[in-house]
């Protein structure tokens, strides 16, 4: 059964850096991207980027580039998704899920139960 | 790169079929068949229940279904059920250069 556990709420204020970690099991590791979206409030989903576990290649949304920055570590079975230079309007609902990329079809099949990051001064 | 453009609302009786719609452009819904839908409930997590354009997952009831005209996605739900009531998300790949995945804006069922 696949399961994709996320870290917990963080509350952060404007300027600082926050990471949200998400635990894959159930499936073989190595064999499916992760990707990261986020909802912010009332809103709708956006698309931030994915990761390839197995050798670490990445693709951000131009719009984050800069602030986001995902690794992976196979020997623990985690993502990682750290945004920096973090604003008020970041302010979010972040999930991670497996796919997103052409290796599934751009789809994401199993979500994480996502991590709200609020920030505020 | 512009969200996919969905109805902000739509609503149906128990029983009846409803159509979401999903317009994109060229570069996304209607260059390629990655398109994708997505049921989220308040306050829980998306859930896939259409991909290439028209597949469903394991364990989807097949009331839902999807298809494609040109840039338009539909996503149909047949015998509507009062569980169905949620927000509906469409998205596609795009040959954008700014991302991969576009979402639409969300649409909101009502059961009435």
């Amino acid at each position: 059964q696949v399961h994709l556990v996320q870290s917990g709420a963080e509350v952060k204020k404007p300027g600082a850096s926050v990471k949200v970690s998400c635990k894959a099991s159930g499936y073989t590791f190595t064999t499916y991207d992760v990707s990261w979206v986020r909802q912010a409030p009332g809103q709708g989903l956006e698309w931030m980027g994915w990761i390839t576990p197995y050798n670490g290649n990445t693709n951000y949304a131009q719009r984050l580039q800069g602030r986001v920055t995902m690794t992976t570590d196979t020997s623990t079975r985690t993502t990682s998704m750290e945004l920096r230079s973090l604003r008020s309007d970041d302010t979010a609902v972040y999930y991670c899920a497996r796919g997103g990329t052409h290796r599934s079809g751009w789809s994401f099949d199993y979500w994480g139960q996502g991590t709200l990051v609020s920030v505020s001064s | 790169q512009s969200a996919l453009t969905q109805p902000a609302s739509v609503s149906g009786s128990p029983g009846q079929s409803i159509t979401i719609s999903c317009t994109g452009t060229s570069s996304d819904v209607g260059g390629y068949n990655y398109v994708s839908w997505y049921q989220q409930h308040p306050g829980k997590v998306p859930k896939l229940i259409i991909y290439d354009v028209s597949n469903r997952p394991s364990g989807v009831s097949n009331r839902f279904s999807g298809s494609k005209s040109g840039n338009t996605a539909s996503l149909t739900i047949s015998g509507l059920q009062a569980e169905d009531e949620a927000d509906y998300y469409c998205s596609s790949y795009t040959s954008s250069s700014t991302l991969d995945v576009v979402f639409g804006g969300g649409t909101k069922l009502t059961v009435l």
